[in-house]
């Protein structure tokens, strides 16, 4: 069975400070890895990471995607209140489980001002 | 304008009564999920359509029934509602396959209590 473990399972920093969350997989025939926010309801899509696109960047956010290491890694610098969330992983493998997100149970980030 | 809605939000029961959630999406896209939310906030997928024909069945009772009557819906009935079915329901849809072509958009989710 596909399984995604996520660490830590919470983290509380302060405004300005720089946080790496982690994402470890074992999936078979991976396809691509996912990372989501979600704040109070619906998950919102940060990054896709495939085997042809291992790193990923927008603003203070940035992602890298391990294939040897079966891992991922999602940055984020100069934190803010709003970054308060929780950050999901999300694996898909190939064959009949295309299509089908398998997530980790989220990192719970606190950012205090 | 909202892409995937999700009717009701809330949702208050008692145990054995039969509910629906019904869902929408305005995004012209061809796949359209159920994923369930527990307590533990473990997000874990039940079904999945594409162009109305089921692909993705987990593990989910049979009290689950899904519906697709066109590209744009996917329905969620639950008969015979137990305690453990409290959780929140949210349905995504994805343009082809998620995390093949493209990502999933959720909608805002239902909150199911079953008293």
């Amino acid at each position: 069975e596909d399984k995604v473990v996520q660490s830590p399972l919470s983290l509380v920093v302060h405004e300005g400070d720089t946080v790496t969350l982690n994402c470890s997989y074992e999936v078979t025939n991976f396809r691509s890895l996912l990372w989501y926010k979600q704040e109070k309801k619906a998950p919102t899509f940060l990054f896709m990471l495939t085997s042809s696109g291992i790193e990923k960047k927008s603003g203070r956010l940035s992602s890298i995607l391990d294939k040897k290491e079966l891992s991922s890694i999602l940055n984020i610098t100069a934190t803010q209140t709003g970054d308060s969330a929780i950050y999901l992983c999300a694996v898909v493998a190939g064959g009949t489980s295309y299509g089908k997100l398998t997530f980790g149970q989220g990192t719970i980030l606190t950012v205090h001002p | 304008d909202t892409a995937v809605s999700q009717t009701p939000k809330y949702l208050v029961t008692q145990m054995g009564n039969d509910k629906s959630i019904k869902c929408e999406q305005n995004l012209g896209h061809d796949t359209m999920y159920w994923y369930k939310q527990d307590s533990k906030k473990f997000l874990k997928i039940m079904f999945s359509y594409n162009n109305k024909e089921l692909i993705i069945n987990e593990t989910v009772p049979n009290r689950f029934s899904p519906k697709s009557p066109d590209k744009a819906h996917l329905n969620l009935h639950i008969n015979s509602l137990e305690l453990g079915d409290s959780a929140v329901y949210f349905c995504a849809s994805s343009l082809g396959l998620a995390g093949l072509s493209g990502e999933l958009f959720f909608g805002e989710g239902s909150r199911l209590t079953v008293l």
